[in-house]
């Protein structure tokens, strides 16, 4: 059963360009957290989702940043006209249940040049 | 949303016994205490969770008082591969948990 799986582990993009970040869950798991860590820092939650639903955003930019979870594939992190303060680690997690210890993947570092 | 304070970092020697204990003062009824390790360059990893008294895994002990303010979490016998940061959760799930990750605490196991 393999783990919560990301990609690609490492993006670099230019000022201006977009950005997308997949993450697919663990087998069975139908809920996915994304969350943003910069260096020396912990995570900040971002926004969860469940198939098809987006359930709470409030961590994520109003502009530029959206996700998805599509009914079939991964869910997309995505963000749009890249800035250099968007560098950074973003991670997903997934559970079961929304009750759950979340199963979080290695992370797509973000480099913005 | 229960907030929670660590110590920033810790050091050990090899074989020693590590407990990290986190503060929640403002810890809800239904809420559940849930600790993960992170290693640098990679995800946050699942350690124990627990709801009240005492929780032993094959890796570490989770001990929560009764008033459940605060958790200690043991670690035994430590390793240079247990060199990594520890984040306390404090939360019901996914809603609970969207902004209770810390910056952790950092423990340095020496030779």
């Amino acid at each position: 059963n393999a783990g919560v799986m990301q990609n690609p582990r490492h993006l670099v993009r230019r000022r201006g360009q977009e950005a997308r970040l997949r993450c697919s869950p663990m087998k069975g798991h139908s809920h996915v957290y994304w969350y943003r860590q910069l260096p020396e820092e912990g995570l900040k939650f971002m926004v969860y989702l469940q198939k098809e639903n987006i359930i709470d955003e409030s961590g994520m930019p109003k502009e530029r940043f959206s996700a998805e979870f599509p009914k079939e594939g991964p869910s997309i992190l995505r963000i749009q006209q890249v800035v250099r303060g968007d560098s950074a680690a973003y991670f997903c997690a997934s559970s079961p249940r929304d009750r759950d210890h979340y199963t979080f993947g290695s992370g797509t570092r973000l480099t913005v040049v | 949303l229960a907030k929670t304070t660590q110590p920033i970092s810790m050091d050990s020697y090899e074989g020693q016994e590590v407990n990290i204990t986190c503060s929640h003062n403002n810890i809800a009824t239904n809420d559940y205490i849930t600790w993960y390790q992170q290693f640098p360059s990679q995800g946050p990893r699942f350690i124990i969770q627990g709801y009240k008294t005492k929780v032993t895994n094959e890796v570490a002990s989770l001990f929560i008082p009764a008033d459940r303010k605060s958790s200690t979490l043991s670690l035994p016998r430590v390793s240079l591969s247990d060199t990594a940061v520890y984040y306390c959760l404090v939360g019901d799930g996914g809603r609970g948990f969207k902004t209770i990750f810390g910056a952790g605490t950092r423990l340095f196991v020496k030779a």
